[in-house]
Parts: C-alpha cells; structure tokens; sequence
C-alpha cells in the first residue's frame, strides 16, 4: 500500500526556516517524480515545486524561487522541502505527492505550517 | 488569481448530471493534459480523471472528463450525496514550468 507520511510542520516566526520531511513507503521510491502542494487555510491547492527520481531536475512556483529548496534521499525514502525567509503568506497545509506523468496519483495527509509572530 | 479558471460553485440534486468547467490557455490546457482532483471535506485531495478523460482503478464511471482546444470539463452523473466535495483541474504550464490549478469548484449536492 503506498503512504506518503509529511512532518515537521509548525509554528514559525516570519523571516525564519522550517524543513519539511516526506516519508514515502508501498512502492519504489526512487522510480517517481515527487511534488509538494500546498493549500492555505479555506483556499486552494497551490502546487509547490517538484524533483526528478534522481534529483537532478527540480522545478519551482515563482513565489517560493529562492527561498524553498526541494530535495530526496532515495536510500531513505524521503522527500524534504527546506523552507527559508517563510512569510505569512506561505502558511498552509503542505502535502506530499507521488507524480506520475503529472498526475499526481497518491498525496500524504499533509502538515500545517503556520507563519507567524 | 489561478492560472485555470473554474466556477467557484456548482449545484444539483441526487441523480442529475452535473459538469464543472475548467478554462485555461494555450500554455496549459492547450498543449497539455487536464487532471481533475476531488478533495472531500477535510482530507487530502484525490486524483480522480487523468490525461483529459483516464480513470485510475477505483474510480466509478460516474465522473468523466473532456478537453476540447483551452478548455476542458468534469462531467458526474448520477449525483450522489458523498459527490458532495470541492473539485479542481489541473494541468502542466509550459511558460511557467509547473503544474497550475484552478481555483477549484464546491459541488453542493441538495
């Protein structure tokens, strides 16, 4: 059975980081594109950025370019988005998702990350 | 503002046929394939039409998809009360290098 398992999110001061971990279990891991999406509260989904199965592509939405850096260990069966210079604007559940030429065919449960003084 | 423009609501009773529209560009829905995503009240979402008009197994042949030049649409037949959810489209944008939503669409089933 796939799961995606997100953590790490929480409460955060504007300007500081916060590193999100994806653990990713019921199929190879290291076979698929990954994916953040992130959904501020009562809005929509807002996709994030995503890697190649070997890390070598990553693509990214304009408004994070810069500050987000996405990565994997494919020996762990982790995906992980370092999130730096967070903002209130960036509050939002954040989930991880499996890619499968674009769709995105399993997604985690998310994890809420709250940008905030 | 999303890239990809959806009704912010649709409505119909149980049994009807409802369609939920999904309007793009040649960047996006043009030059590329449409996915629709279902998200029930407090979940994550779930792939439910992939490549314009595919269902992934498990899927019930209720929901169907169209693309047609920069627009595409989710159509569900027999309306049923856990249809009740919000709905959005997506697809790959090759001006911004990334996969754009709509703004998503909130079925109310009555």
């Amino acid at each position: 059975e796939v799961q995606l398992v997100e953590s790490g999110g929480g409460l955060v001061q504007p300007g500081g980081s916060l590193r999100l971990s994806c653990a990713a279990s019921g199929f190879t891991f290291s076979s698929y594109w990954m994916s953040w999406v992130r959904q501020a509260p009562g809005k929509g989904l807002e996709w994030v950025a995503n890697i190649k199965q070997d890390g070598s592509e990553k693509y990214y939405v304009d408004s994070v370019k810069g500050r987000f850096t996405i990565s994997r260990d494919n020996a762990k069966n982790s995906l992980y988005l370092q999130m730096n210079s967070l903002r209130a604007e960036d509050t939002a559940v954040y989930y991880c998702a499996r890619e499968r030429s674009v769709a995105l065919d399993y997604w985690g449960q998310g994890t809420l990350v709250t940008v905030s003084s | 503002q999303s890239v990809l423009t959806q009704p912010p609501s649709a409505s119909g009773t149980p049994g009807q046929r409802v369609t939920i529209s999904c309007s793009g560009s040649s960047s996006n829905i043009g030059s590329n394939y449409v996915y629709w995503y279902q998200q029930l009240p407090g979940t994550a979402p779930k792939l439910l039409i992939y490549r314009n008009n595919q269902r992934p197994s498990g899927v019930p042949d209720r929901f169907s998809g169209s693309k047609s030049g920069t627009s595409a649409s989710l159509a569900i037949s027999g309306l049923r009360s856990e249809d009740e959810a919000d709905y959005y489209c997506a697809a790959w944008d090759d001006s911004l290098s990334g996969t754009v939503f709509g703004g998503g669409t909130k079925l109310t089933v009555l």
